[in-house]
C-alpha cells in the first residue's frame, strides 16, 4: 500500500517557468490537501478538495491552481514560477468518514517535492 | 482555531521517556488535540489525538488535563528514530474539508544517545 505519493521529488525551474505536481493516493480518500513549508516554519495550506471535480482556496492559494479530475489524484500548478515559491510541497489526504466533531480527521501525508526557483 | 505554545526544542536520553508539553489555554469544548511529527526531509506524520480523555496507542500517550487547557504528548521509551519536530494541533471539525490543519513551528525533540 503506497499511501500518497507525489512527484517529481525535486525539481529546479527558472523564474517564469511552468509546472504540475503530481499527488496520487490510493486510499480511496474524498479530501486532499496542497501544503507548502518554507524554513523554520510550519506548513501552510494552499488549496484542498473534497471530492472529485471539486477545489477550494486555503490561506496561501497565489500563484497557484489546482485540479481534481480523478479521485485518486490532486494536481498542483505553477503558471509562472517565482523565487518566492521556492519551497517544500506536501500533499496529504484523509477519509470523509471522521464520526462526529473530527474524532478521526487524520491526514496522511506524502514524502514531499522540493521546488526551487531561481 | 485555539491557539497552541510549544517549546521550541527539547533533549532526552535514549531509553527514557519523552514528555513534549502543549499549551491551548483557549481550547473549546468541541475542539480535540492532535499531535503529528515531522522526521527531517520527510512529510508529517500522525501519532495521536484526544479530546478530554487520555488517550494511548502504539505510539505514545496523551495526557489532557481535566481543565483541557494543556497537554503533554508521551513517549514512553526514546529511541533515536523518535529525533524530530513534534506538532500539537488544536482543531474543530467543521464539516465539509474545510479543516487543512494549522501548523505552529512545533518542538523539536533530540533523542541523545
Amino acid at each position: 500500500n503506497a499511501g500518497v505519493t507525489q512527484t517529481p521529488k525535486f525539481r529546479v525551474l527558472k523564474t517564469g517557468q511552468s509546472m504540475t505536481l503530481l499527488c496520487a493516493q490510493d486510499m480511496n480518500h474524498e479530501y486532499m490537501y496542497w501544503y507548502r513549508q518554507d524554513p523554520g516554519m510550519g506548513l501552510r495550506l494552499i488549496h484542498y478538495s473534497v471530492g472529485e471535480g471539486t477545489t477550494a482556496k486555503g490561506e496561501v492559494p497565489d500563484g497557484y491552481n489546482v485540479s481534481r479530475l480523478k479521485k485518486q489524484n490532486f494536481l498542483l500548478g505553477l503558471e509562472s514560477a517565482a523565487p518566492s515559491q521556492t519551497s517544500v510541497y506536501f500533499c496529504a489526504s484523509r477519509s470523509e468518514l471522521s464520526g462526529a466533531y473530527g474524532a478521526k480527521n487524520i491526514q496522511y501525508f506524502g514524502a514531499g517535492t522540493r521546488l526551487s526557483v531561481l | 482555531d485555539a491557539k497552541t505554545t510549544q517549546p521550541t526544542s527539547m533533549d532526552c536520553a535514549e531509553g527514557r521517556a519523552a514528555n513534549l508539553p502543549c499549551n491551548h489555554s483557549t481550547i473549546s469544548g468541541n475542539e480535540y488535540v492532535y499531535w503529528y511529527r515531522q522526521i527531517h526531509s520527510q512529510g508529517p506524520q500522525y501519532i495521536i489525538h484526544g479530546l478530554k480523555n487520555n488517550e494511548t496507542n502504539e505510539m505514545a500517550s496523551l495526557i489532557i488535563t481535566e481543565d483541557r487547557k494543556s497537554s503533554t504528548l508521551i513517549l514512553p521509551h526514546a529511541t533515536l528514530r523518535d529525533t524530530a519536530v513534534y506538532y500539537c494541533i488544536v482543531r474543530v471539525y467543521s464539516g465539509g474539508g474545510a479543516d487543512g490543519l494549522t501548523f505552529g513551528k512545533g518542538t523539536h525533540l533530540i533523542i541523545q544517545p
